[in-house]
């Protein structure tokens, strides 16, 4: 079955750092691919998505993704972060039960 | 506001209680999603619905729980005789016709806590 695993489970940032998020997803063919965003108190949000063609994809708020096949990943990267980047990220893979699978989940704390 | 509205925002129950969560969709979105968000863990798909028909129900969802959508607008998510392992956040999350579930919009979550 499709899944994703996110490396880390919590990171520590100081403001303007450059930040990426490791997700691998398993095998399966065509894969559609997303993280998500959750700020403190709100919903949760989609960030960007993967379905196919250039593997560099940029999202909402400045974070960009990079499909990488050969090594089965679809990072998150920011080149210069913000306090208000302060979040929970989830990547997430579309199965083929048209289901979203989320990975764990990394919480993101950025200090001022 | 027009977003997923879910209510209440925070339920705290004593282990064998029944509770109830109400969760009404955006205007026109037909579709309605619950999912499950553990401690640790990222949100897991337990039921969906296309107006008042529930189409797909995972088999996280034990015989405790039932999701209603009577007139296919709000949609509630009943559980029965709460355990501890029932903590957790339920979002729901809605999409107009014919959207992929990842178009959906979700709510803030109802986070339960079982004592």
């Amino acid at each position: 079955a499709q899944s994703v695993s996110q490396h880390n489970h919590h990171v520590i940032l100081s403001e303007a750092a450059s930040l990426e998020l490791g997700c691998n997803y398993s095998y399966g063919g065509t894969v559609n691919l997303f993280w998500y965003v959750q700020y403190p108190g709100q919903h949760l949000q989609l960030l960007l998505k993967y379905f196919s063609g250039d593997p560099l994809v940029k999202g909402i708020k400045g974070f960009e993704a990079e499909f990488i096949k050969s090594k089965f990943s679809f990072n998150l990267r920011k080149p210069s972060v913000q306090w208000s980047d302060t979040a929970e990220y989830f990547c997430a893979v579309l199965n083929r039960d048209d289901k979203i699978i989320f990975g764990k989940g990394t919480r993101l704390h950025i200090l001022p | 506001d027009t977003g997923v509205s879910q209510n209440p925002r925070h339920k705290i129950t004593k282990r064998g209680q029944n509770v109830t969560f109400r969760c009404d969709p955006i205007s026109e979105h037909n579709r309605l999603y619950w999912y499950r968000q553990t401690l640790g863990q990222g949100p897991e798909f337990l039921t969906y619905f296309q107006n008042e028909a529930q189409l797909e129900k995972s088999r996280l969802l034990s015989d405790r729980f039932s999701a209603e959508r009577p007139k296919g607008s709000f949609s509630t998510l009943e559980i029965q005789r709460t355990e501890q392992g029932d903590s957790a956040m339920y979002l729901c999350a809605s999409s107009l016709p014919g959207q992929a579930p990842w178009r959906a919009f979700f709510g803030q979550g109802t986070r339960l806590t079982v004592v």
